[in-house]
């Protein structure tokens, strides 16, 4: 079951760069979420989409833009990338409608901004 | 504000029992979550409380009190395996999860 799909795993990125990170599922889940992780500290929310076509921000979305155009993917774009980047990025999803349904993560990407 | 709080770091020995706590002060309230997460790894789902009460899950149990806006985990017989953070998370009145910063469980044989 491939789940909760998010490449690439590693990257450095120098000052000003852009780069994509891509996000698929393959479960049919209309919610679909960016995180991003500091060290030691909690998961803080970029953006969210509930469904093809609709996006929202999230706590901290400044720098990054998002897309939904199928359900199965929502990549998060970098523009302009910054040293306060540098974390380890979380794709996630969750179907609709069950509050207490379990939210499935991406296995992470690691991203280095120099 | 909306606020998670977990202790940064806990130590329990290996076969005991360790129980990690979780206070929230949030806008509204739909639900609260455990997730373990293994260093260099994604979160993984332990639990899910709406309702006060215990529930239990093999080793792992989660209390959640609404009144108290407090939770815990309790894990048994603890396995080095279970050395990980551990995340509590509640879902608000707009179902958006708010996160804590995780609680470093460090097992010892």
């Amino acid at each position: 079951n491939a789940g909760v799909t998010q490449t690439p795993k590693f990257r450095i990125l120098k000052i000003g760069q852009s780069m994509t990170l891509q996000c698929t599922q393959d479960m049919n889940h209309n919610y679909m979420y960016w995180y991003r992780q500091d060290p030691g500290m909690g998961l803080k929310l970029i953006y969210y989409s509930v469904g093809a076509g609709i996006t929202d921000k999230g706590e901290v979305p400044n720098g990054y833009n998002v897309s939904r155009s199928t359900t199965e993917d929502f990549p998060l774009r970098l523009e302009l990338a910054a040293p306060s980047q540098t974390s380890v990025y979380f794709c996630a999803s969750q179907i609709l409608g069950d509050s207490g349904n379990t939210i499935y993560f991406g296995e992470g990407s690691w991203l280095t901004v120099v | 504000g909306q606020n998670i709080d977990q202790p940064t770091e806990m130590t329990a020995t290996e076969g005991a029992i360790v129980q990690i706590n979780c206070t929230y002060q949030t806008s509204g309230f739909n639900g609260l979550f455990w997730y373990q997460q293994h260093a260099g790894e994604a979160p993984t789902f332990l639990s899910y409380n709406v309702l006060d009460g215990l529930e239990e899950k093999g080793r792992f149990s989660s209390f959640l009190s609404r009144s108290k806006g407090y939770s815990y985990l309790l894990l048994k017989e603890l396995q080095m395996k279970d050395s990980a953070s551990y995340l509590c998370a509640v879902k608000d009145s707009n179902y958006q999860l708010i996160w804590g910063a995780g609680t470093k469980l460090i097992i010892k044989p």
